[in-house]
Order: structure tokens, then C-alpha cells, then sequence
């Protein structure tokens, strides 16, 4: 079955510091996958993407995630924090192999970046 | 280009009612999607229209309908409200169903 996991519910991190916000998929053919970002009292927003190509995609606000397909992960990483990333991170993916093209989201994250 | 617009942005309804929320997807975005987020769940996938078909749905009972419409404008509707459909109802929009979604506001419904 078609899944995404964020195995953390919450990240803490000082800012300065590099942050990594983790996320791992399971699907029945290949991914399209994606990062999202909720602030607080505020919608979604999307932070980047991978559809094909080179793994280390580059996205918003200085994030970037790796697309690693023999451990389905697709980390969102950041080398430096700021206060300000702190919020809610979603990962995504969308299973174009069944045909369906299903969006699954993850559970979310709750990054929060400590001054 | 104008975003997302998703009206109204606070319901407050009893049990047993119904109610309906529309969104206005990005100029051009044949795709649609509703999600229902709460605290407890996080965000979960209601269904998605495309072109105005319904290509995917997620595990919600049938009081939980919608539909999409020429212009790409979509409305969900929810019968017989529970207690526990209280919840921030988002919709999201895309070009194409394989493109990154870009979320309106949502709706909070409360349900008393």
C-alpha cells in the first residue's frame, strides 16, 4: 500500500545549527515527491520538489531534500536555521505507478528552531 | 495571478445539519483537491477532481461529497454533520495532476 512516514513529530534545533527533517515513502512504482510547509495560522505552502532527474533538488527559502531510491527516503534539509523556519513540515508523494496518481501527505513534522 | 480562494472561511453548524464549501482554484488549475486537517488525524486526503471527474478518494464516509465544476470551481458538501467533522477543510489547486498543489486558506468548521 501506498504511504509516506515522518517518523518525528517534533525537531528541535538552535539556530545556526543544520537542520534535517526526515520522510520516507512507500509506493508501487516511482514518485513524484514533494515538501510543504504550513506557518503557523496560515495555509500550506509548497517548498520543492522531485519529479525526475538529479537527486538533490533545491527548493524555497534555502531548503533542499535528497531523493535516495534504494532507501525511499527524501530528507528536507537546511545548512543553517533560522527562528523563522520554525513550523509544520509536510512530506508528499504522489504514486504516478498505480495509476491514480493518489497525493499521500505524511503525518507532519513540527520543526521548531531555537534562538 | 490571484491564489486559491475558498469561501466561507468560518461555518458554524449544528449536528444533523449540511453544509457546502466551495473553492476557486488558480486561474487555469484543472485539478482539485479537499483535505481535512485536525490536530489529532493531520491532514487527510478527501478526493480530488480533475477536468470535472472525480479521479481519487480518499477513506470518508458517503456524507462527504463533491463536485467540480466547468470553470474548475469545486464545492464539498457534508451531510448530517457528526461532532466530529469539525475540522479546517482545505483545498488545494494544480495545473496538472502530477504539479505541486497550492493550498487556499481553508474553511474552519465547527460543529456543535
Amino acid at each position: 500500500a501506498q504511504s509516506v512516514a515522518q517518523p518525528e513529530d517534533q525537531v528541535n534545533v538552535a539556530e545556526g545549527n543544520p537542520l534535517t527533517v526526515k520522510c520516507t515513502y512507500s509506493v508501487s512504482g516511482n514518485p513524484y515527491l514533494f515538501w510543504y510547509v504550513q506557518y503557523p495560522n496560515r495555509g500550506l505552502q509548497f517548498l520543492l520538489k522531485y519529479i525526475t532527474g538529479d537527486n538533490l533538488v533545491k527548493g524555497s527559502y534555502g531548503f533542499e531534500a535528497e531523493f535516495n531510491k534504494s532507501q525511499t527516503s527524501f530528507h528536507l534539509k537546511k545548512p543553517s536555521a533560522l527562528v523563522s523556519d520554525s513550523a509544520l513540515y509536510f512530506c508528499a508523494v504522489r504514486d504516478k505507478g498505480s495509476g491514480t496518481y493518489k497525493y499521500i501527505f505524511g503525518t507532519g513534522t513540527r520543526l521548531k528552531v531555537l534562538a | 495571478k490571484a491564489g486559491v480562494t475558498q469561501t466561507p472561511r468560518y461555518l458554524i453548524k449544528t449536528r444533523g445539519q449540511q453544509v457546502t464549501l466551495s473553492c476557486s482554484p488558480i486561474s487555469g488549475h484543472r485539478s482539485v483537491s479537499w483535505y481535512q486537517q485536525t490536530p489529532g488525524q493531520g491532514l487527510q486526503f478527501l478526493f480530488e477532481y480533475f477536468s470535472e471527474t472525480q479521479r481519487n478518494k480518499g477513506n470518508f464516509p458517503g456524507r462527504f461529497s463533491g463536485r467540480q465544476f466547468s470553470n474548475s470551481r469545486s464545492e464539498m458538501n457534508v451531510s448530517t454533520l457528526e461532532l466530529g467533522d469539525s475540522a479546517l477543510y482545505l483545498c488545494a489547486s494544480s495545473l496538472d495532476r502530477i504539479d505541486e498543489q497550492f493550498f487556499g486558506p481553508g474553511t474552519r468548521l465547527t460543529v456543535l
